[in-house]
């Protein structure tokens, strides 16, 4: 089975701070995402990887960067946590970028930004 | 990709099966229908998916009808950890993000 981890499940940061959330996974998959997930929003692409050290903008990456030096860790860093970035991130892997490779997601960290 | 159409929610009996309905009435050629499922406060987890043919693995079975324009989710002997939102979603071939609507919310009851 495919084994996505996210570094914590719940996550308490101030306005300002600079922010980390770590995803591993051990499938050895070529590409990473990171999304969001709020109410009424469904899921929104932030970025996400087709190699190591590459990266690609999904739709909403402002506010955001993310890292990517080894093939089963990507990071997602808030550069300085605001408000409105509080919210469920979920990270997700696939073999692929086809429409025949499922993404395997993790539990999500549900980050608060006070 | 397609848009799709789920009811908002259904109920089913436990140790029943769970049919959960989707149209997509707009789907074209070379894309794919996907089901996942998320329980609350968990991400979401990949169920099935298919192209034209029927498809079934360990957790459900996945009907396509023959124009493509619905499909239907069947989980065979629901439990109460069946109990979550279920995302019926079209995606093309090329892939890219996935595109969640609002999905099924399927209550199992005992």
């Amino acid at each position: 089975d495919v084994k996505v981890t996210q570094s914590s499940r719940y996550l308490v940061k101030r306005t300002g701070e600079k922010v980390f959330l770590e995803c591993v996974q051990d499938m050895d998959h070529e590409n990473m995402f990171w999304y969001r997930q709020d109410p009424g929003l469904g899921l929104r692409l932030i970025y996400f990887s087709y190699d190591v050290k590459m990266k690609e903008k999904g739709d909403i990456p402002e506010g955001y960067s993310v890292s990517r030096e080894k093939k089963e860790r990507f990071s997602l860093i808030l550069e300085s946590a605001s408000t409105n970035q509080t919210s469920m991130y979920l990270c997700a892997s696939s073999s692929g970028l086809s429409g025949a490779q499922p993404q395997h997601f993790g539990d999500g960290t549900r980050l608060s930004i006070l | 990709d397609a848009k799709t159409t789920q009811p908002p929610s259904m109920d089913c009996a436990e140790g029943r099966a769970a049919n959960l309905p989707c149209n997509h009435s707009t789907i074209s050629g070379n894309e794919y229908v996907y089901w996942y499922r998320q329980i609350h406060s968990q991400g979401p987890q990949y169920i099935i998916h298919g192209l034209k043919n029927n498809e079934t693995n360990e957790m459900a079975s996945l009907i396509i009808t023959e124009d493509r324009k619905s499909s239907t989710l069947i989980l065979p002997h629901a439990t109460l950890r069946d109990t979550a939102v279920y995302y019926c979603i079209v995606r093309s071939n090329q892939g890219g993000k996935l595109i969640f609507g609002q999905g099924t919310e399927l209550s199992v009851k005992p």
